[in-house]
Protein backbone atom coordinates (compact mmCIF):
# COMPACT_ATOMS: atom_id res chain seq x y z
CA UNK A 1 0.00 0.00 0.00
CA UNK A 2 1.55 3.46 -0.79
CA UNK A 3 -0.65 5.62 1.04
CA UNK A 4 0.68 9.62 0.74
CA UNK A 5 3.96 9.38 -1.36
CA UNK A 6 6.25 12.16 -1.29
CA UNK A 7 9.03 13.41 -3.27
CA UNK A 8 11.97 14.84 -3.01
CA UNK A 9 12.55 12.99 0.41
CA UNK A 10 15.72 15.85 0.52
CA UNK A 11 16.48 18.95 -1.59
CA UNK A 12 19.06 21.72 -1.15
CA UNK A 13 18.17 24.89 -2.94
CA UNK A 14 19.64 28.22 -2.88
CA UNK A 15 18.15 31.66 -2.21
CA UNK A 16 15.53 32.58 -5.01
CA UNK A 17 15.46 29.15 -6.57
CA UNK A 18 12.09 27.67 -7.41
CA UNK A 19 10.44 23.78 -7.15
CA UNK A 20 7.92 22.11 -6.30
CA UNK A 21 7.54 19.41 -3.80
CA UNK A 22 5.25 16.34 -4.93
CA UNK A 23 2.27 14.83 -3.06
CA UNK A 24 0.45 11.82 -4.57
CA UNK A 25 -2.21 9.81 -2.61
CA UNK A 26 -3.82 6.58 -3.82
CA UNK A 27 -6.58 6.26 -1.46
CA UNK A 28 -9.26 8.17 -3.32
CA UNK A 29 -8.92 11.17 -0.50
CA UNK A 30 -10.63 14.01 -0.98
CA UNK A 31 -8.90 16.15 1.73
CA UNK A 32 -5.60 17.36 1.05
CA UNK A 33 -3.26 19.39 3.09
CA UNK A 34 0.48 20.43 3.73
CA UNK A 35 1.91 21.05 7.15
CA UNK A 36 5.69 22.24 8.08
CA UNK A 37 7.34 21.33 10.94
CA UNK A 38 9.87 23.52 12.65
CA UNK A 39 11.56 22.84 16.10
CA UNK A 40 9.75 23.81 18.76
CA UNK A 41 6.92 24.88 16.48
CA UNK A 42 4.42 21.66 16.25
CA UNK A 43 3.00 21.56 12.60
CA UNK A 44 1.50 24.05 10.54
CA UNK A 45 -0.91 23.97 8.24
CA UNK A 46 0.37 25.96 5.06
CA UNK A 47 -2.76 24.97 2.54
CA UNK A 48 -5.07 22.44 2.25
CA UNK A 49 -8.04 20.99 -0.22
CA UNK A 50 -11.01 19.48 -0.23
CA UNK A 51 -11.55 18.44 -3.74
CA UNK A 52 -10.47 18.72 -7.04
CA UNK A 53 -10.52 22.35 -8.00
CA UNK A 54 -10.28 23.51 -4.64
CA UNK A 55 -7.54 25.12 -2.22
CA UNK A 56 -7.37 27.84 0.32
CA UNK A 57 -4.98 29.05 3.05
CA UNK A 58 -3.90 27.50 6.17
CA UNK A 59 -1.81 29.31 9.15
CA UNK A 60 1.30 30.15 7.13
CA UNK A 61 0.42 30.03 3.38
CA UNK A 62 3.18 32.93 2.62
CA UNK A 63 5.63 32.17 0.13
CA UNK A 64 3.76 28.63 -1.47
CA UNK A 65 1.43 27.95 -4.02
CA UNK A 66 -0.66 25.08 -4.44
CA UNK A 67 -3.12 23.37 -7.14
CA UNK A 68 -5.17 20.41 -7.25
CA UNK A 69 -6.24 19.67 -10.82
CA UNK A 70 -6.43 15.82 -9.32
CA UNK A 71 -7.92 14.10 -6.45
CA UNK A 72 -4.56 12.18 -6.57
CA UNK A 73 -2.20 14.64 -6.57
CA UNK A 74 -1.28 17.87 -4.61
CA UNK A 75 1.99 19.86 -5.13
CA UNK A 76 3.25 22.23 -3.06
CA UNK A 77 5.13 25.22 -5.27
CA UNK A 78 7.53 27.44 -3.32
CA UNK A 79 8.20 30.52 -5.46
CA UNK A 80 11.83 32.16 -4.64
CA UNK A 81 12.93 30.23 -1.78
CA UNK A 82 14.01 31.80 1.92
CA UNK A 83 16.42 30.49 4.46
CA UNK A 84 13.22 31.02 6.44
CA UNK A 85 11.58 27.94 4.51
CA UNK A 86 14.35 25.49 5.23
CA UNK A 87 12.31 23.02 6.88
CA UNK A 88 10.62 19.44 6.75
CA UNK A 89 7.09 19.72 5.12
CA UNK A 90 4.79 17.05 5.02
CA UNK A 91 1.88 15.97 3.25
CA UNK A 92 -1.34 14.85 4.49
CA UNK A 93 -5.19 13.22 3.31
CA UNK A 94 -8.12 12.08 4.87
CA UNK A 95 -11.20 10.25 3.78
CA UNK A 96 -14.47 12.09 3.82
CA UNK A 97 -16.71 9.44 2.08
CA UNK A 98 -19.56 7.67 3.95
CA UNK A 99 -20.34 7.01 7.17
CA UNK A 100 -18.73 9.03 10.09
CA UNK A 101 -16.64 11.74 9.01
CA UNK A 102 -13.47 11.16 11.10
CA UNK A 103 -11.15 13.84 9.76
CA UNK A 104 -7.69 11.67 10.73
CA UNK A 105 -5.08 12.48 8.73
CA UNK A 106 -2.70 10.18 6.83
CA UNK A 107 0.87 11.31 6.77
CA UNK A 108 3.23 11.03 4.12
CA UNK A 109 6.96 10.30 4.91
CA UNK A 110 8.26 13.79 4.55
CA UNK A 111 10.42 15.92 2.37
CA UNK A 112 13.45 17.72 4.35
CA UNK A 113 14.07 21.02 2.82
CA UNK A 114 17.01 23.07 3.33
CA UNK A 115 17.31 26.81 2.09
CA UNK A 116 21.13 28.38 1.71
CA UNK B 1 -7.69 32.03 16.50
CA UNK B 2 -7.26 28.45 17.42
CA UNK B 3 -4.84 28.01 19.75
CA UNK B 4 -3.56 24.35 20.61
CA UNK B 5 -1.31 24.54 23.86
CA UNK B 6 0.49 21.06 25.19
CA UNK B 7 2.17 20.57 28.80
CA UNK B 8 4.50 19.38 29.25
CA UNK B 9 7.07 19.95 26.71
CA UNK B 10 9.26 17.25 27.82
CA UNK B 11 8.89 14.77 29.98
CA UNK B 12 11.76 12.43 31.55
CA UNK B 13 10.12 9.31 33.07
CA UNK B 14 11.22 6.23 34.55
CA UNK B 15 9.83 2.80 33.49
CA UNK B 16 6.92 1.61 35.31
CA UNK B 17 6.21 5.13 35.80
CA UNK B 18 2.76 6.59 34.92
CA UNK B 19 2.15 10.01 33.71
CA UNK B 20 -0.06 12.41 32.02
CA UNK B 21 0.55 14.76 29.40
CA UNK B 22 -2.29 17.53 28.86
CA UNK B 23 -3.44 19.15 25.55
CA UNK B 24 -5.38 22.60 25.84
CA UNK B 25 -7.06 24.30 23.19
CA UNK B 26 -8.66 27.40 22.96
CA UNK B 27 -12.05 27.18 20.95
CA UNK B 28 -15.16 25.35 20.40
CA UNK B 29 -14.34 22.28 18.78
CA UNK B 30 -15.82 18.40 18.86
CA UNK B 31 -12.93 16.77 17.21
CA UNK B 32 -9.22 16.10 18.92
CA UNK B 33 -6.65 13.71 17.61
CA UNK B 34 -3.30 12.42 19.12
CA UNK B 35 -0.07 11.61 16.96
CA UNK B 36 2.97 10.24 17.85
CA UNK B 37 6.66 10.97 15.70
CA UNK B 38 9.35 8.94 16.60
CA UNK B 39 12.87 10.82 15.45
CA UNK B 40 12.99 11.80 11.43
CA UNK B 41 9.86 9.68 10.89
CA UNK B 42 6.34 10.66 10.14
CA UNK B 43 3.11 11.02 12.43
CA UNK B 44 1.14 8.18 13.00
CA UNK B 45 -2.24 8.32 14.32
CA UNK B 46 -3.14 7.49 17.85
CA UNK B 47 -6.33 8.27 18.90
CA UNK B 48 -9.40 9.98 17.05
CA UNK B 49 -12.16 11.88 19.87
CA UNK B 50 -14.93 12.76 18.27
CA UNK B 51 -17.02 13.91 21.23
CA UNK B 52 -17.43 14.59 24.92
CA UNK B 53 -16.53 12.60 27.62
CA UNK B 54 -14.57 9.95 24.39
CA UNK B 55 -12.36 7.82 25.44
CA UNK B 56 -10.00 5.33 24.22
CA UNK B 57 -7.35 2.73 24.69
CA UNK B 58 -4.42 0.83 23.19
CA UNK B 59 -1.93 -1.08 25.55
CA UNK B 60 -0.47 1.49 27.52
CA UNK B 61 -1.57 4.53 26.53
CA UNK B 62 -5.48 5.91 26.71
CA UNK B 63 -6.48 9.27 25.70
CA UNK B 64 -9.98 11.28 26.68
CA UNK B 65 -11.49 14.50 26.03
CA UNK B 66 -13.52 17.03 27.61
CA UNK B 67 -15.08 19.37 25.47
CA UNK B 68 -16.34 21.63 27.78
CA UNK B 69 -13.27 22.45 29.87
CA UNK B 70 -10.98 21.89 25.97
CA UNK B 71 -8.72 19.77 27.47
CA UNK B 72 -7.50 16.18 26.38
CA UNK B 73 -5.36 14.20 28.14
CA UNK B 74 -3.01 10.98 27.30
CA UNK B 75 -1.96 9.06 30.20
CA UNK B 76 0.83 6.71 30.21
CA UNK B 77 0.37 3.75 32.26
CA UNK B 78 3.89 1.70 33.16
CA UNK B 79 5.92 3.36 30.80
CA UNK B 80 7.97 1.29 29.17
CA UNK B 81 11.12 2.60 26.57
CA UNK B 82 9.52 2.14 23.29
CA UNK B 83 7.21 5.00 24.26
CA UNK B 84 9.64 7.58 23.57
CA UNK B 85 8.71 9.10 21.35
CA UNK B 86 7.20 12.86 20.47
CA UNK B 87 3.18 13.42 20.92
CA UNK B 88 1.42 15.78 19.46
CA UNK B 89 -2.84 16.65 20.15
CA UNK B 90 -4.27 18.62 17.16
CA UNK B 91 -7.64 20.06 17.04
CA UNK B 92 -10.51 20.45 14.07
CA UNK B 93 -9.84 24.13 13.07
CA UNK B 94 -13.97 24.51 11.85
CA UNK B 95 -16.08 23.47 14.92
CA UNK B 96 -18.60 20.93 13.13
CA UNK B 97 -17.06 20.82 10.11
CA UNK B 98 -14.77 19.03 7.68
CA UNK B 99 -12.24 20.58 6.58
CA UNK B 100 -9.52 19.20 7.01
CA UNK B 101 -7.93 22.27 8.85
CA UNK B 102 -6.08 20.43 11.72
CA UNK B 103 -4.09 22.37 13.93
CA UNK B 104 -1.22 20.84 15.73
CA UNK B 105 0.33 21.60 19.61
CA UNK B 106 4.10 21.83 19.62
CA UNK B 107 4.28 18.44 20.90
CA UNK B 108 6.07 16.88 24.30
CA UNK B 109 8.98 14.56 23.96
CA UNK B 110 8.44 11.64 26.16
CA UNK B 111 11.83 9.84 27.23
CA UNK B 112 11.53 7.22 29.17
CA UNK B 113 14.50 5.61 31.24
CA UNK B 114 14.94 2.61 31.97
Amino acid sequence: NAGVTQTPKFQVLKTGQSMTLQCAQDMNHEYMSWYRQDPGMGLRLIHYSVGAGITDQGEVPNGYNVSRSTTEDFPLRLLSAAPSQTSVYFCASSYSGTGVYTGELFFGEGSRLTVL
Amino acid sequence: ELKVEQNPLFLSMQEGKNYTIYCNYSTTSDRLYWYRQDPGKSLESLFVLLSNGAVKQEGRLMASLDTKARLSTLHITAAVHDLSATYFCAVDGEYGGATNKLIFGTGTLLAVQP
